[in-house]
């Protein structure tokens, strides 16, 4: 049973545009939430995350949202960039437990 | 500042062959988590070492097993090989208290 589930598993977005990528979790010991993007050949790099205490968080170009109520959060990649091409994946940590529950993956592929 | 490094890149083993994967931390960090990610998935959580001691584990058989030395650093071992085994090996330092994880490049593991 997959505990976070991550959508889509692909994704074409033009230069400039918004890239959105969603994820649901059912378990609500979970209480962190970051989103890692990995490039080929490498290990997933830590892009931001949040704490379901507050429902918005934004770095740069990259914004969490996070809807409590429906168990759903959310990536938006702003001004999509051709180098922002990699995949991307949610991941949920429960409450007092270090250990990562990973989503599926979003393949994102920014076209110039 | 060096991150999290994991030797060797690559491996080629055999079916019913042993193999020992390694990890060196990120500086200060005590904390060490192991995850397979197979192609076009999400990493998997193996187990977690902490004081030189295995403080949780996934859904893994006893073929995987691990050790902690007391500079931190760690080895995965997997004993009997199977072709499902194949994957990307990854590693993750933190620090106990502390949600964010940092990624090695992982370990490429072929088994034929």
């Amino acid at each position: 049973q997959q505990q976070v589930k991550q959508s889509p598993q692909s994704l074409i977005v033009q230069k400039g545009g918004i890239s959105i990528i969603n994820c649901a979790y059912e378990n609500t010991a979970f209480d962190y939430f970051p989103w890692y993007q990995q490039f080929p050949g490498k290990g997933p790099a830590l892009l931001i995350a949040i704490r379901p205490d507050v429902s918005e968080k934004k770095e740069g170009r990259f914004t969490i949202s996070f809807n409590k109520s429906a168990k759903q959060f959310s990536l938006h990649i702003m001004d999509s960039q051709p180098g922002d091409s990699a995949t991307y994946f949610c991941a949920a940590i429960p409450y007092n437990f270090n250990k990562f529950y990973f989503g599926s993956g979003t393949k994102l592929n920014v076209k110039p | 500042d060096a991150g999290v490094t994991q030797s060797p890149t690559h491996l080629i083993k055999t079916r019913g062959q042993q193999v020992t994967l390694r990890c060196s931390p990120k500086s200060g960090h005590d904390t060490v988590s192991w995850y397979q990610q197979a192609l076009g998935q999400g990493p998997q959580f193996i187990f977690q070492y902490y004081e030189e001691e295995e403080r949780q584990r996934g859904n893994f058989p006893d073929r995987f097993s691990g050790h902690q030395f007391p500079n931190y650093s760690s080895e995965l071992n997997v004993n009997a090989l199977l072709l499902g085994d194949s994957a990307l090996y990854l590693c993750a330092s933190s620090l106990p208290a502390d949600d964010e994880q940092y990624f090695g490049p992982g370990t490429r593991l072929t088994v034929t």
